[in-house]
């Protein structure tokens, strides 16, 4: 099967620090990546996605100097939540795609964040 | 950003019923994909459907393509209690490298053994 990480599993911060999450696919190559962020009792919502070697591109409303993601290599994503503000508690889940097509993805097991 | 709309909203049901959820869009999919979340979780790939009007099993689940491709169906026999959980829809619509998914707005499952 196809595994994604993520690390850390939680995190808890003080209001202005910065956290990073790492999300890597262990037994596949992924080229694109997302990052998806979910309030509690909510659904999925995509924040970016993040191309290996290029600019991750945003969607409406994210706002990628807070937001700032790395894909480095083709099995790891990074998301930087810079100067985080207690609104930015949540929970963050990433997914991997293996192949060209985007039901091939799969879903790290989440980041909780709590800033104080 | 846009989201799917599922119902019902949450199910709360006795082990050994049978349970159906829908999801619906003002716009067209081309794949439509059924999810399942358990608490402190990602996603895991349930279903997935490639046609308009295709109808796919996997074990007790059953999920049908809707023929005007704006809707789905997840359909769940003799529920059992590691059914629970949140049951996500979620559509695929462009074509390419560009994918990306629109995810609906959760099924809650109870199930009482």
């Amino acid at each position: 099967g196809a595994v994604v990480s993520q690390h850390p599993s939680r995190v808890i911060c003080k209001s202005g620090t910065s956290v990073k999450i790492e999300c890597r696919s262990l037994d596949f190559q992924a080229t694109t990546m997302f990052w998806y962020r979910q309030f509690p009792k909510q659904s999925l919502m995509l924040m970016a996605t993040s191309n290996e070697g290029s600019k991750a591109t945003y969607e409406q409303g994210v706002e990628k100097d807070k937001f700032l993601i790395n894909h480095a290599s083709l099995t790891l994503s990074t998301l930087t939540v810079t100067s985080a503000h207690p609104e930015d508690s949540s929970f963050y889940i990433c997914s991997a795609r293996r192949g060209r097509t985007g039901e091939t993805q799969y879903f790290g097991p989440g980041t909780r964040l709590l800033v104080l | 950003g846009q989201q799917l709309n599922q119902s019902p909203q949450s199910m709360f049901i006795q082990e050994g019923e049978d349970v159906s959820m829908n999801c619906t869009s003002s716009s067209i999919f081309n794949t439509w994909l059924w999810y399942k979340q358990e608490p402190g979780e990602g996603p895991v790939l349930l279903i997935a459907l490639y046609k308009a009007g295709e109808l796919t099993s996997n074990g007790r689940l059953t999920a049908q393509f809707g023929i005007t491709r704006k809707d789905s169906f997840l359909n769940i026999s003799a529920s059992i209690p590691s059914d629970v959980g949140i049951y996500f829809c979620a559509g695929l619509r462009d074509g390419g490298a560009t994918n990306k998914l629109i995810f609906g707005t959760g099924t809650l499952l109870a199930v009482q053994p």
